[in-house]
């Protein structure tokens, strides 16, 4: 059965923190790992990972893979109260011709001022 | 390019009733398909489909009815509503391809009295 599992699923720091979110996940075919971060409405996108030891980076974010251990981590550096949301790991198995995302539980993040 | 739209945003409904989410795209993506997102357990899917005409079900398909007549809209039917399908409901749409990140609608918060 695919399987995607996030820790910790609930985190809490001060603001200027820098944070590791972690996602390790089972699934048939691999092909992606996608990272999305939901506010108050729908996940929005941030990140898809499809190559080991590849750092993806935008601002502050930044997320790598490794295939073969089967996980990977999104680090917030300098951590602002914007940046408080559910962030959720996604990964589409490729059965078929057709994608289905399995999403992990979700991490929590709340940073405090 | 409004992207994904859902439709109703929030919706009260009595036991056994039935109704449909609505979701269109307006980006020409092959892929759609229906999430539900309950506390602790991340989004989990409910059907898809790779086209007009083609569905197939989900994770979590029972109690849920989907078509596909156009490319544009892919609604999801409860057929008698039951408490345990209170829950937020996401539609996500993608590009046709391997690695092409979903886009997801604003989500309805549906809950069943």
């Amino acid at each position: 059965e695919d399987k995607v599992v996030q820790s910790p699923l609930s985190l809490v720091v001060h603001e200027g923190d820098t944070v590791t979110l972690n996602c390790s996940y089972e699934v048939t075919n691999f092909r992606s790992l996608l990272w999305y971060k939901q506010e108050k409405k729908a996940p929005t996108f941030l990140f898809m990972l499809t190559s080991s030891g590849i750092e993806k980076k935008s601002g502050r974010l930044s997320s790598i893979l490794d295939k073969k251990e089967l996980f990977s981590i999104l680090n917030i550096t300098a951590t602002q109260t914007g940046d408080s949301a559910v962030y959720l790991c996604a990964v589409p198995p490729w059965i078929q011709g057709a994608q289905k995302l399995v999403f992990g539980q979700g991490t929590r993040l709340t940073i405090n001022p | 390019n409004a992207g994904v739209t859902q439709t109703p945003k929030f919706q009260v409904l009595k036991t056994g009733q039935s109704m449909t989410l609505q979701c269109a795209q307006d980006m020409n993506h092959e892929y759609m398909s229906w999430y539900r997102q309950d506390p602790g357990m991340g989004l989990r899917l409910i059907h898809y489909s790779v086209g007009a005409g083609i569905t197939d079900q989900g994770e979590v398909p029972n109690g849920y009815n989907v078509s596909r007549s156009t490319t544009e809209d892919f609604p999801l039917r409860l057929l008698s509503a039951a408490p345990s399908q209170t829950s937020v409901y996401f539609c996500a749409s993608r590009e046709t391809g391997i690695n092409q990140p979903q886009h997801f609608g604003d989500g309805t918060r549906l809950s069943i009295l």
